[in-house]
């Protein structure tokens, strides 16, 4: 079955540059949720999206945005990087109008230098 | 706000042993969700199972399986003839009944089967 896709894996960036996360849901889902994940620690929410309007903010820096586009991939920007920032970066979806459960994609490893 | 707890912070069980993790949550909705994800070495996060709070029957998936307790806020997972692909670190987290709403996850107990 078709799964979640995130790209890129792997992503290394200096202090102070940008950088852009994709996730491609499942098909059929229409919602898109992005999740923060330090090292040795549980994944924070960041943000998501239903039907391409936002539908839940969590604690996402005002140096991050996030959209979801008409063909329902999401994009996660981030800018003025910093050391913090380091962490694995998760998309999930679900078919958000039954609360379905959310499926995660293999995530993005952000490592700032 | 909703918080979610897992007191064990590392668990471990031999090999076709049966194991059962800890999960307490608090929260003033009626209808909500609960999940438990697991985490193996590659990172992945697995959906393992999931609880909707309207229904009393315990979920159950092949080996897995959990205790729901809604007054006592608790949600406990059985894993039965524990394999070694189980060793991973194990999440248990909280959704509301709302269209995309978060999950907001507990600190994971991370659990190892042994040979």
């Amino acid at each position: 079955a078709a799964g979640v896709i995130q790209s890129p894996r792997h992503l290394i960036k200096e202090k102070r540059e940008t950088a852009t996360l994709k996730c491609y849901p499942i098909p059929r889902h229409d919602t898109v949720y992005w999740y923060q994940q330090g090292p040795g620690q549980d994944p924070q929410f960041l943000i998501s999206f239903y039907e391409k309007m936002q539908s839940d903010k969590g604690s996402i820096p005002d140096r991050f945005s996030a959209q979801q586009f008409s063909d329902y991939h999401s994009e996660l920007n981030m800018s003025s990087l910093e050391l913090g920032d380091s962490a694995l970066y998760f998309c999930a979806s679900s078919f958000g109008g039954l609360n379905q459960p959310q499926h995660f994609g293999d995530g993005t490893r952000l490592s700032i230098l | 706000a909703q918080t979610v707890t897992q007191s064990q912070p590392e668990m471990s069980v031999q090999e076709a042993e049966t194991v059962t993790l800890s999960c307490t949550y608090d929260t003033s909705e009626n209808n909500y969700y609960l999940f438990w994800y697991k985490q193996p070495p590659s990172r992945q996060m697995i959906l393992v199972i999931r609880q909707e709070a309207y229904k009393q029957q315990n979920a159950t998936e092949n080996r897995f399986s959990v205790n729901f307790q809604k007054a006592a806020k608790s949600f406990s997972l059985k894993i039965s003839d524990s394999q070694l692909g189980d060793t991973a670190m194990y999440f248990c987290a909280f959704t509301k009944e709302t269209s995309g709403s978060r999950l907001t996850f507990g600190e994971g107990t991370q659990l190892t089967v042994n040979p």
